[in-house]
């Protein structure tokens, strides 16, 4: 049974950076990739970036580029989306979602809520 | 980079049937673009409804179908229940680069 999770919130202030985790169990952890999503308030869905561990490969939304990385940890079963240089802005609910059958966003998680604020 | 577009929103009969579109500013959604449709409900994660244009998950009811259309990707409920109410969004990838269409609110009323 394969399950994604991540912590409820973060809360950081403007212009620090904020490192987001998600725990992907069940399979073997490299062979999927990692897709990142975030939803400020009321708004909609943004697609940030996904990440191919087992290759190390990573795509990112132009909008992001400079300012997140993607990693993953093998050992722990772990991905992490690194956004710095925080803007009120980026204040949202950020998502990551695990490959199913070699396709994007099989398995959601919940969401870890990042509140940028002084 | 490319705008999707969806209806902002749409109203659907309870046992109707409705479809939603998903098109792109940078000309047609083919299934090169590899659509995916998503349904969030209130407070919730995303649920991935449909992958690369018509196919469903396991927990995707069958009332729901992916389809091209008239140069846009389309999502049709057939047989709308209450519990369909929700947000839904599309998803288009650009040489493995996603966007998001700005998401359809769906009323069942």
């Amino acid at each position: 049974q394969v399950q994604v999770v991540q912590p409820g919130a973060e809360m950081r202030k403007p212009g620090s950076s904020v490192n987001v985790s998600c725990k992907a169990s069940g399979g073997t952890f490299s062979s999927f990739a990692i897709s990142w999503v975030r939803q400020a308030p009321g708004q909609g869905l943004e697609w940030m970036g996904r990440i191919i561990p087992i290759l190390g490969v990573t795509n990112y939304a132009q909008k992001f580029q400079g300012r997140v990385t993607m990693t993953a940890d093998r050992s722990t079963s772990t991905a992490y989306m690194e956004l710095t240089t925080l803007k009120s802005d980026d204040t949202a609910v950020y998502y990551c979602a695990r490959d199913r059958g070699g396709r994007p966003f099989g398995y959601w998680g919940q969401g870890t809520l990042v509140t940028v604020s002084s | 980079q490319a705008v999707v577009t969806q209806e902002p929103s749409l109203t659907v009969s309870p046992g109707g049937t409705v479809t939603l579109t998903c098109g792109s500013s940078a000309g047609a959604v083919t299934s090169g673009h590899s659509p995916f449709w998503f349904q969030q409900k209130a407070g919730q994660a995303p649920r991935t409804l449909v992958y690369d244009t018509s196919n469903k998950h396991s927990w995707t009811p069958a009332r729901f179908s992916g389809s091209l259309l008239g140069g846009k990707a389309a999502l049709t409920l057939s047989g709308a229940q209450s519990e369909d109410e929700a947000d839904y969004y599309c998803l288009v990838s650009y040489n493995g680069i996603g966007v998001f269409g700005g998401g359809t609110r769906l009323t069942v009323l």
